[in-house]
């Protein structure tokens, strides 16, 4: 595709229901990130794919959180039982070369 | 990871006066990259800076890497209300690491 998607663009979900996130990246490009950005906040990691390489899970926050990447193109990032603090944007990056492009984001909102 | 840290955290300033906004690390970086962020909207890119003491110019725009490799700046010239938004500076490491933002207010 010509840019990264993301869907759904919005989700409201109820406490401890599971999400999941979906991220299209930029056909071909290998380097791809998670990040979660809360309400006026700065752009926190959350995971890393590479290749085939192993993910760097690193800044996942808890064991509720996990994400997938199938074939080296579509990821999702799953959400286990969420809580009211899992509410923010969930931004997807594809870095091509040097740039990052991001998607438009998934706006989680737990009620 | 080659972490970020950005100073001021916010900005607000009348149309037509400068700005800037610092990037630091204590660590040395092997690149520094600039975003933009409108309200509302997802970061683009802006440019990247590899080299020790570059200086890359974007219209109104002036980045600079520090000789050190360790800080960088973003400066703004005459701010037009255009120019509204979160200015995220970031490091390629092994992660793509991005500092907390500074959010710019441009009153006309």
């Amino acid at each position: 595709g010509a840019g990264v998607s993301q869907s759904p663009s919005n989700k409201v979900t109820e406490k401890g229901k599971d999400v999941e996130l979906r991220c299209d990246p930029i056909s071909g490009h290998t380097a791809l990130y998670w990040y979660r950005q809360s309400l006026g906040q700065g752009l926190e990691f959350l995971i890393y794919f590479q290749g085939n390489s192993a993910p760097d899970k690193s800044g996942l926050p808890s064991d509720r959180f996990s994400a997938e990447r199938t074939g080296g193109s579509v990821s999702t990032l799953t959400i286990q039982r969420t809580q009211q603090e899992d509410s923010a944007v969930y931004l997807c990056a594809n870095r091509v070369g040097a740039e990052a492009f991001f998607g438009q984001g998934t706006r989680l909102t737990v009620v | 990871g080659q972490q970020v840290m950005q100073i001021p955290q916010y900005q607000h300033v009348q149309e037509g006066e400068d700005f800037t906004t610092y990037c630091n690390s204590s660590t040395t970086l092997s690149n520094i990259q600039w975003y933009k962020q409108r309200p509302g909207g997802h970061p683009v890119f802006l440019i990247q800076l590899v080299k020790s003491g570059e200086v890359k110019k974007q219209k109104r725009l002036t980045f600079q890497f520090g000789e050190a490799k360790k800080n960088s700046s973003l400066h703004i010239t005459a701010t037009q209300t255009t120019d509204v938004g979160t200015y995220f500076c970031a490091s390629i490491a092994y992660a793509l690491n991005f500092g907390k933002g500074t959010s710019l207010l441009v009153t006309p």
